[in-house]
């Protein structure tokens, strides 16, 4: 079965510092790894996939996500944060081949706080 | 681009009322199209996925005849409440994709909040 974990309900993270939003993955087969973003009373946006090839994968807003195989984990990652960051953050896989139903699972959302 | 529309953004109506939301893809056909519901707090639980021209398909425990999904045409995919009574308020958030696999993201609307007295 697919499942993602998100191991962290809340991330604080000052302003300027770098940020790490955890997620791992369980699938068969292989992946593909999604990162939402989600502001209060709004509906999901995308910010970056992994796919296949290189394992950093850039995306929205100076956000970038390491795909790790042996680890099956896909962090989020940002250098320096900024207070607008500040949202609930979700991670998302759906396999792909014969074993998957195509179906986006998603973790249970992190939300990230950057404080000034 | 890649914009969903989604609307209307809050209904508030009496109990027994049914409630009709659009999802709309923009600039894109959108093959397949997701509904989900969201509590506070919470991740998004999957109801249905419909493909454009053929029935949805409905996770379990959600009622088919509650939760009517319309999916037309390339572009509109409607959700009806049937019925809707308290407990059915929530955040309902559609999404959409190009294709119906592969490696296309699902883009979201921005979610209509519903509210039943």
């Amino acid at each position: 079965a697919q499942s993602v974990a998100q191991p962290e309900d809340q991330v604080n993270v000052a302003e300027g510092n770098p940020l790490t939003v955890k997620c791992t993955y369980s699938v068969s087969g292989n992946p593909y790894l999604f990162w939402y973003v989600q502001y209060p009373n709004r509906g999901l946006q995308f910010l970056l996939k992994y796919i296949t090839g290189d394992n950093l994968v850039k995306g929205s807003y100076g956000f970038e996500a390491e795909f790790n195989k042996s680890q099956t984990s896909f962090h989020l990652k940002k250098p320096s944060a900024l207070v607008s960051d500040s949202a609930l953050y979700f991670c998302a896989v759906r396999g792909y081949g014969s074993s998957n139903t195509g179906k986006l699972i998603f973790g249970q959302g992190t939300t990230l706080q950057v404080k000034p | 681009g890649a914009v969903v529309s989604q609307h209307p953004s809050r209904v508030i109506c009496k109990s027994g009322t049914s409630v009709k939301i659009e999802c709309r893809s923009l600039d894109f056909q959108a093959t397949t199209m997701f509904w989900y519901r969201q509590f506070p707090k919470q991740s998004l639980m999957l109801m249905a996925t419909s493909n454009e021209g053929s029935k949805a398909t409905y996770e379990q425990g959600v009622e088919k005849d509650k939760f009517l999904i319309n999916h037309a045409s390339l572009t509109l995919s409607t959700l009806t409440v049937t019925s809707a009574h308290p407990e059915d308020s929530s955040f309902y958030i559609c999404s959409a994709r190009e294709g119906t696999g592969g490696p296309q993201p699902q883009h979201f609307g921005d979610g209509t909040r519903l509210s039943i007295l």
